[in-house]
C-alpha cells in the first residue's frame, strides 16, 4: 500500500494560534487526499478531501475557513486549524487513495492539544 | 444520515480463539466495505476489503459479506495478544468516501 507522512506527529499551541499539518504521500503521486478527525473514543470523521490543484471538498457541518487546506502538488497536502480553540484539540489524519483502487492508505497522524 | 454500526466491546477472547466482529450498515447503495484495525494512539491500518457477497480469506483473517441483511463481519482465526486492537469498519457507496463505524475494542489474552 502507499506510504504516507505526517509532520509534526505532535502539536501543542496556546489558543487563538494557527497550526499548519503537512501530510505527504511519499511514494506515488495523489490527486486526492483525505483529512480526517478523531476524538477519543470516537470514529474518524471526514472533514474535507483536497484535491489537487482545485479547492478542497468539505463536509457537512466543517467550518472551511477554518479548517483551511491546500493541495499544492501531487504529493502534499496541508490542513491549517485557524484561531484554534480547545475543542479543536484531537487526532487528526489524512489519508491517500491510491488510482484506480478504492483501498485508503492513513498516515500516522498529528496529535494536536490547543491549551 | 447513513450510519454504520458496531458493537463497542470490548470483546475478549483467549490466545488461540476464533474472535468475531459484526458491522452493520444504512446504506443500501454501498459497494466497498473494510476493515482498519487501529492501536491506540495510532492511524488505522488496513486489513483487508471486500466488494461482493460472500467470503474473503487473507491469512487468518476473513471478511463476509451479506449485502442483503447489511451486515459485514470479521473472523480472526488463532486469535494472538498482537491482535488486541480496535477494529474499524468502514463503508463507501460511491468514489473514496468513507464511513466509518465507532468501532469494537478486542482483548486477546494470552
Amino acid at each position: 500500500g502507499a506510504v504516507v507522512s505526517q509532520h509534526p506527529s505532535w502539536v501543542i499551541c496556546k489558543s487563538g494560534t494557527s497550526v499548519k499539518i503537512e501530510c505527504r504521500s511519499l511514494d506515488f503521486q495523489a490527486t486526492t487526499m483525505f483529512w480526517y478527525r478523531q476524538f477519543p473514543k470516537q470514529s474518524l470523521m471526514l472533514m474535507a478531501t483536497s484535491n489537487e490543484g482545485s479547492k478542497a471538498t468539505y463536509e457537512q457541518g466543517v467550518e472551511k475557513d477554518k479548517f483551511l487546506i491546500n493541495h499544492a502538488s501531487l504529493t502534499l497536502s496541508t490542513l491549517t486549524v485557524t484561531s484554534a480553540h480547545p475543542e479543536d484539540s484531537s487526532f487528526y489524519i489524512c489519508s491517500v487513495a491510491e488510482l484506480g483502487g478504492n483501498e485508503q492508505f492513513f498516515g500516522p497522524g498529528t496529535r494536536l492539544t490547543v491549551l | 444520515q447513513k450510519e454504520v454500526e458496531q458493537n463497542s466491546g470490548p470483546l475478549s477472547v483467549p490466545e488461540g480463539a476464533i474472535a468475531s466482529l459484526n458491522c452493520t450498515y444504512s446504506d443500501r447503495g454501498s459497494q466497498s466495505f473494510f476493515w482498519y484495525r487501529q492501536y491506540s494512539g495510532k492511524s488505522p491500518e488496513l486489513i483487508m476489503f471486500i466488494y461482493s457477497n460472500g467470503d474473503k480469506e487473507d491469512g487468518r483473517f476473513t471478511a463476509q459479506l451479506n449485502k442483503a441483511s447489511q451486515y459485514v463481519s470479521l473472523l480472526i482465526r488463532d486469535s494472538q495478544p498482537s491482535d488486541s486492537a480496535t477494529y474499524l469498519c468502514a463503508v463507501s457507496n460511491s468514489g473514496y468516501a468513507l464511513n466509518f463505524g465507532k468501532g469494537t475494542s478486542l482483548l486477546v489474552t494470552p
